[in-house]
């Protein structure tokens, strides 16, 4: 069965610094790989994807997120974070359309609280 | 488009209740899931649909039941509520293109249930 790691519960950084959110998975073939953003009292955005192709993959806000297959991870990083960037990141693994998956649901991690100081 | 819809926002149950969550999407997609989220164990897929028509179980399926109504509709039943399920409840939706973006998923607003 799949499944996704996310070591980290909670995150704080100060605003300006870099940051990275680590994700890994168990998957028995290639992954397609997500990241979700929820905003408090919100639903999930999409972030960013991995299916197939270059291991770095760019997402919208200036996210991006690398594929390391030997390492069975996923991780998110950012070069400068806004105080709009405090929510809660969710890394999802999902069936390979290329490997014959199909549309049967996301596995989610527990997710990682992040908290932007000023 | 207003994407995926969800009613109500907010509702609390006695136990015991029965309710219907409804969910809509106006994207064409064929696929369509419902998850519940709980705090500190991410989400989780409680029944999906992969087309009009079908319907199956995902991970935690028990007290609860589904329908697909249309393409566009798939509502979420409660029989007999239990305050296990006090829960946020989310619908999803993907598949309205070719390849592997139709497997992206576009999330609604979700519904706060309490059950006391």
């Amino acid at each position: 069965a799949q499944s996704v790691t996310q070591p980290d519960i909670h995150i704080t950084v100060s605003e300006g610094a870099s940051l990275e959110l680590r994700c890994n998975y168990s998957y028995g073939a290639t992954p397609y790989l997500f990241w979700y953003v929820q905003s408090p009292g919100q639903g999930l955005q999409l972030l960013l994807k991995y299916f197939s192709g270059d291991t770095l993959v760019q997402g919208i806000k200036g996210f991006e997120a690398e594929f390391k297959r030997s390492q069975s991870s996923f991780n998110l990083r950012k070069p400068s974070v806004h105080w709009s960037d405090a929510a809660e990141y969710f890394c999802a693994v999902g069936k390979n359309p290329y490997s014959g998956g199909g549309a049967d649901g996301l596995t989610f991690g527990k997710g990682t609280h992040l908290i932007i100081q000023p | 488009n207003a994407g995926v819809t969800q009613t109500p926002k907010f509702q609390v149950l006695k136990t015991g209740q029965s309710m219907t969550l409804q969910c809509a999407q106006d994207m064409n997609h064929n696929s369509m899931y419902w998850y519940r989220q709980d705090p500190g164990m991410g989400l989780r897929l409680i029944y999906y649909s992969a087309s009009e028509g079908t319907t199956d179980k995902g991970e935690v399926p028990n007290g609860y039941n589904v329908s697909r109504l249309n393409k566009r509709e798939f509502s979420l039943r409660l029989e007999s509520a239990a305050p296990s399920q006090t829960s946020v409840y989310f619908c999803a939706s993907s598949g309205g293109l070719a390849g592997p973006s139709s497997y992206e998923q576009y999330f609604g607003p979700g519904t706060r249930l309490t059950v006391t």
